[in-house]
């Protein structure tokens, strides 16, 4: 099973929102509400910032969201910080009953 | 609070086999699914396997089908994951992860909990 879509890398200057979408099929986004996104900063272990397409686990900011629209999920990132420098990870539960993770966005803040 | 120490790896022959340990503390350890997720050096995240709470549910990669077996001990606390067959691709860093709310029945809850990671290296 190929890897989720997203693009490979994106970029924003610090207080503007950025978009990372996350393309699959309905074998996997599309057939069940069971999309998480992480973070992982260079050397480190990653971190999820949503789950289940639209919630956020406690700890994550509030600057981040998610939505899901047919096979596509979306990952908005509101009010840009230095920090927020890093690769984002999409990944669904998918009908093998196994999880499937997207290739991985960069994002760099200008 | 909930943490995850995986152990084991290290540098082995193509065809050789490992053995990875995870240890886990702060949490009810019974009561989630676990699963190993790698990632390549320089590359994506990549599901590996899951196991149920209760051990008797687990799933794998097509990558890792027939070569790798997922197992726990919950009167331990502990998460294992036995390797043989080993190749090059399998390179990576191997991280033991908790499901958030899943304990291994129909669905995905997120990943909340992630050990440190320990490095597998396949290499005549």
């Amino acid at each position: 099973q190929s890897a989720l879509t997203q693009p490979a890398s994106m970029s924003g200057s610090p207080g503007q929102s950025i978009t990372i979408s996350c393309t699959g099929t309905s074998y996997d986004v599309g057939g069940y509400n069971y999309v998480s996104w992480y973070q992982q900063h260079p050397g480190k272990a990653p971190k999820l910032i949503i789950y289940d397409v639209t919630n956020r686990p406690s700890g994550a900011s509030n600057r981040f969201s998610g939505s899901k629209s047919g096979n596509t999920a979306s990952l908005t990132i509101s009010g840009l910080q230095a920090e927020d420098e890093a690769d984002y990870y999409c990944s669904s539960y998918t009908t093998t009953k196994s999880v499937i993770f997207g290739g991985g966005t960069t994002l760099t803040v200008l | 609070q909930a943490q995850l120490v995986e152990s084991g790896g290290g540098v082995v022959q193509p065809g050789r086999s490992l053995r990875l340990s995870c240890a886990a503390s702060g949490f009810t350890f019974s009561s989630f699914a676990l699963y190993w997720v790698r990632q390549a050096p320089g590359k994506g995240l990549e599901w590996v396997t899951v196991i149920s709470s209760d051990g008797n549910t687990k799933n794998y990669a097509d990558s890792v089908k027939g070569r790798f077996a997922i197992s726990r001990d919950n009167s331990k606390n502990t998460l294992y994951l036995q390797m043989n067959s080993l190749r090059p691709e399998d390179t990576a860093v191997y991280f033991c992860v908790r499901d958030q709310f899943c304990n291994g029945g129909s669905c995905y809850d997120g990943m909340d909990v992630w050990g440190q990671g320990t490095m597998v290296t396949v290499s005549s």
